[in-house]
């Protein structure tokens, strides 16, 4: 099983401050087989990037994902209120496997 | 796209739960559905696909023996359900679509069953 783990666990931030989360697997992923959600509390995951850096419609264009390899990024370039929530990683190249996510928070 | 989703559920542990998911707004057809849990306070879990059309369902290896996913095309509704239940099962169990090929993301979700497992 493909392991991710996500890195830091909590990032406190303010609004307008740039976020940069990582992700990192237990095995090279084939870049065209990485995701981003983001969960907000009570809700279900969203999807916001898929193939390692396509945004999914309506995705704003301050969420960004890049990576190669075992490494991965999502990065907010400028956070907005309605940013802070839980985002989790996913590989689907090998079964699907989630990170164990990164909380932002104000 | 629209995943419904059927109502909580309260089990005691050894019992049965069988969980519907009704898909609409697109052909049936045409993309994987997968089941995924989140425990209280915890992360995401994958628990199994099934081929809509083919009816051909994979699971997570901790869920093989225990889960069975199958759908029915006349209703366009997909159905999870899960053995021998134990307290650790107690998860919001969302059902989401994939894509039209079997390994890809989940761009659409429901919104969630609550089962509860507990004496």
């Amino acid at each position: 099983e493909v392991v991710l783990t996500q890195s830091p666990g909590t990032l406190s931030l303010s609004p307008g401050e740039r976020a940069t989360l990582s992700c990192r697997a237990s095995q090279s992923v084939d870049s065209d087989y990485f995701a981003w959600y983001q969960q907000k509390p009570g809700q279900a995951p969203r999807l916001l990037i898929y193939d390692t850096s396509s945004r999914a419609t309506d995705v704003p264009d301050r969420f960004s994902g890049s990576g190669s390899g075992a490494d991965f990024t999502l990065t907010i370039t400028s956070l907005e209120p309605e940013d802070f929530a839980v985002y989790y990683c996913q590989q689907y190249a090998f079964s699907w496997t989630f990170g164990q996510g990164t909380k932002v928070e104000i | 796209v629209q995943l419904l989703q059927s109502g909580p559920e309260v089990r005691e542990p050894g019992a049965s739960v069988k969980l519907s998911c009704k898909a609409s707004g697109y052909s049936f057809n045409d993309f994987y559905l997968h089941w995924v849990r989140q425990a209280p306070g915890q992360g995401l879990e994958w628990v199994g696909i099934i081929n809509p059309t083919s009816g051909i369902p994979s699971y997570g290896e901790k869920f093989r023996g225990r889960v069975t996913i199958t759908r029915d095309t006349s209703t366009t509704t997909i159905y999870m359900e899960m053995s021998n239940l134990k307290s650790d099962d107690t998860a919001v169990y969302y059902c989401a679509r994939g894509m039209e090929f079997k390994y890809g993301f989940f761009g659409f979700w429901g919104l969630g069953a609550l089962v509860t497992v507990s004496s």
